[in-house]
């Protein structure tokens, strides 16, 4: 079955405690994105990846970082955390970014900082 | 990419047709039409897109006008399970492209 996953589903953390939010795709896909919603904002992209070793800031990169070492796996990183980064986080993924493909998205990690 | 306008919410009795409309007057011509739907807070999913022509699939058809600047997503019976916020996104074909999400229509599919 064709599908995006990221773990954790939940997860609450500390201010300044790192973290990781692992996303994982078994379609080969080439582009990779990360988004978070948050109320009254809809959907913003954090950051993208066209393929292995290439990332890119999306709309609101400041305080993420990503890895792009293997095809399949986009990792989220939040090397410091802070209350503002609390939201929902989703994965995405498609064989690419240009029109005429679907993308994919996880099921989503709600996270919490306190 | 260009913007797009949806009503905030709409209404729609079970078993009915539910046609979900949507503006992008300032449309590119390699700018396709997206369609996507977030039930409650899980993933987006995917329903259908197109470029020029009428598309239909398992989930819905999607009705682009000629001159391409308004489009309907059609649920053609609508059932409880159907009720989620539906966005229309336009996306061009160049390398810088994403989709980007909008408010989006909130579709309340009731008995």
């Amino acid at each position: 079955e064709a599908q995006v996953t990221q773990n954790p589903r939940y997860l609450i953390t500390v201010t300044g405690k790192k973290l990781t939010v692992t996303c994982s795709q078994n379609m080969n896909h080439e582009y990779m994105s990360w988004y978070r919603q948050d109320p009254g904002l809809g959907l913003r992209q954090i950051y993208y990846s066209m393929n292995v070793e290439v990332t890119d800031k999306g709309d609101v990169p400041e305080g993420y970082k990503v890895s792009r070492k293997e095809k399949r796996n986009f990792p989220l990183i939040l090397e410091s955390p802070s209350p503002n980064q609390t939201s929902l986080y989703f994965c995405a993924s498609s064989k690419a970014p240009r029109g005429g493909t679907e993308a994919f998205f996880g099921q989503g990690t709600r996270l919490t900082v306190v | 990419d260009a913007k797009t306008t949806q009503p905030p919410s709409m209404d729609c009795a079970e078993g009915r047709a539910a046609n979900l409309p949507c503006n992008h007057s300032t449309i590119s011509g390699n700018e396709y039409v997206y369609w996507y739907r977030q039930i409650h807070s899980q993933g987006p999913q995917y329903i259908i897109h197109g470029l020029k022509n009428n598309e239909t699939n398992e989930m819905a058809s999607l009705i682009i006008t000629e001159d391409r600047k308004s489009s309907t997503l059609i649920l053609p019976h609508a059932t409880l399970r159907d009720t989620a916020v539906y966005y229309c996104i336009v996306m061009g074909t160049g390398t810088a492209s994403k989709l980007t999400f909008g408010t989006g229509t909130r579709l309340q599919v009731t008995l």
